[in-house]
C-alpha cells in the first residue's frame, strides 16, 4: 500500500512569510508525528497526535510553530512568520500502536527553506 | 528521558559483521530500545526494538546487556547499500515519542 506523503517535497519562502506543510499518514495509522532535521544534524521532535488525545506538543520550538490533524487523518504544520533558521528538513511519520511495537513509517520529507 | 550515547562515526568492510554501540545507561525498567538508520536524503527507517531479551530479524540482532545499560546493533554482512546514519534511540516510557540523537554514520567500504 502507499506509504506516508508530504508535499511540497520542497519549499522555498521569504523570511516573514507563513508556510503549511502537509503529511498524508498511511491509510489506518492512528499515530501521527513531526520531526525536523537541519543540515547534518538528527531528528528533532516537534509535535505528536494520537487517535483522539490531545497532541504532545512539546518540541514545538516556538509559538510560530503549530499544528493540526483534521479527521484523525492529514495532518498539516504552519510555520508563521518564518525566519531562517526555520531551514530544515521537515519530516512526518505515522504508526499503529499495537502494545509495545511502534514502527515509525517516515515520508520523504519537505526540505524547507527560508530566504 | 534516557539519553543514548553512540560513536559518532565507524567503518566496516563489505561482507564483514558491523557492530554499532550503543550506551543508555539511565535507561528505565519499562522502556525499549529502538534502532533506526538513514540513508542519504532518505527519511529514517525502521530496524529493530528491544527490552530485555536479544532480538533478531531480517534485518540486524539487536544484544541488550543484563543491566541493559548497554546494547549493540549487529549486521551480519554488511553491504554497501548498510552505508548510512544509525539511531539507537529510546523510547519515552509512557509515550510513543522517540528521541533522535546523533547517532552513527556507518561507512561501509568496498
Amino acid at each position: 500500500g502507499a506509504g506516508v506523503s508530504q508535499s511540497p517535497s520542497n519549499k522555498v519562502t521569504e523570511k516573514g512569510k507563513d508556510v503549511e506543510l502537509r503529511c498524508d499518514p498511511i491509510s489506518g495509522h492512528t499515530a501521527l508525528y513531526w520531526y525536523r532535521q537541519s543540515l547534518g544534524q538528527g531528528l528533532e521532535f516537534l509535535i505528536y497526535f494520537q487517535g483522539n488525545s490531545a497532541p504532545d506538543k512539546s518540541g514545538l520550538p516556538s509559538d510560530r510553530f503549530s499544528a493540526e490533524r483534521t479527521g484523525g487523518s492529514v495532518s498539516t504544520l504552519t510555520i508563521q512568520r518564518t525566519q531562517q533558521e526555520d531551514s530544515a528538513v521537515y519530516l512526518c511519520a505515522s504508526s499503529l500502536q499495537r502494545g509495545s511495537y511502534n514502527e515509525q513509517f517516515f515520508g520523504p520529507g519537505t526540505r524547507l527553506t527560508v530566504l | 528521558d534516557a539519553k543514548t550515547t553512540q560513536p559518532t562515526s565507524m567503518d566496516c568492510a563489505e561482507g564483514r559483521a558491523a557492530n554499532l554501540p550503543c550506551n543508555h545507561s539511565t535507561i528505565s525498567g519499562n522502556e525499549y530500545v529502538y534502532w533506526y538508520r538513514q540513508i542519504h536524503s532518505q527519511g529514517p527507517q525502521y530496524i529493530i526494538h528491544g527490552l530485555k531479551n536479544n532480538e533478531t530479524n531480517e534485518m540486524a540482532s539487536l544484544i541488550i546487556t543484563e543491566d541493559r545499560k548497554s546494547s549493540t546493533l549487529i549486521l551480519p554482512h554488511a553491504t554497501l547499500r548498510d552505508t548510512a546514519v544509525y539511531y539507537c534511540i529510546v523510547r519515552v516510557e509512557g509515550t510513543d515519542k522517540l528521541i533522535f540523537g546523533t547517532g552513527t554514520r556507518l561507512q561501509v567500504f568496498p
